[in-house]
């Protein structure tokens, strides 16, 4: 599976858009990009999946560069409850079913 | 639905004693696997199984470690003896089949501390 890259920390106010920024400059064309994010003492929530469209659901939109080898989860409004750890992942998706963690971005949210 | 159910949801032992880790995947789920977290290590795939047979142990650290799947809703995850290095938060997670996208689902965790 290839590798990511984000950055560890990351700020944002209150109420503002939350743009967390991943690489993934060795993606096969194949491999799909997930984002999931893990609030303090909880389990890893999914929070969305693509390919190479654009994609939004209720949480938040990815936005893929077409060239795949990187991408952008944008969380529109942000919230204090959106404080977490943001992971990006890239797998080839029903092939295997192994998720591999990085370390992800830490998004504080400011009042 | 009631989610990915963990047990017990803290736990405290001692070094030597055997530690049992319950889980309960979601109900229609066939892929299960446990995960260990650590401020060290971060995220780690322990094991994971399809259809309740093992696939892939290759990250359970040492002999210590075993964990089985009797049924389509219930898993273990079994630590004999424990010792302090195995204090971790360790999650359970469920998928569904292909069809859905790989959307993994986590429990709560359960907070273990070897002392």
């Amino acid at each position: 599976d290839a590798k990511t890259t984000q950055p560890p920390s990351m700020d944002c106010a209150e109420g503002r858009a939350a743009n967390l920024p991943c690489n993934h400059s060795t993606i096969s064309g194949n491999e799909y990009v997930y984002w999931y994010r893990q609030i303090h003492s909880q389990g890893p929530q999914y929070i969305i999946h693509g390919l190479k469209n654009n994609e939004t659901n209720e949480m938040a939109s990815l936005i893929i560069t077409e060239d795949r080898k990187s991408s952008t989860l944008i969380l529109p409004h942000a919230t204090l409850r959106d404080t977490a750890v943001y992971y990006c992942i890239v797998k080839i998706s029903g092939a295997t079913n192994k998720l591999i963690f990085g370390t992800g971005t830490l998004l504080a949210v400011q009042p | 639905d009631a989610g990915v159910i963990q047990s017990p949801r803290h736990e405290v032992t001692e070094m030597g004693q055997e530690v049992t880790l319950r889980c309960k995947p979601i109900s229609g789920h066939n892929s299960l696997f446990w995960y260990r977290q650590t401020m060290m290590r971060g995220l780690e795939l322990l094991i994971y199984f399809n259809n309740n047979v093992p696939i892939d142990d290759s990250g359970m650290p040492e002999d210590r470690f075993s964990a089985k799947m009797p049924n389509a809703s219930f898993s273990t995850l079994k630590i004999q003896p424990s010792e302090p290095r195995d204090s971790a938060v360790y999650f359970c997670a469920s998928r569904q089949g292909p069809s859905s996208g790989n959307t993994i689902y986590f429990g709560e965790g359960s907070w273990l501390t070897v002392v």
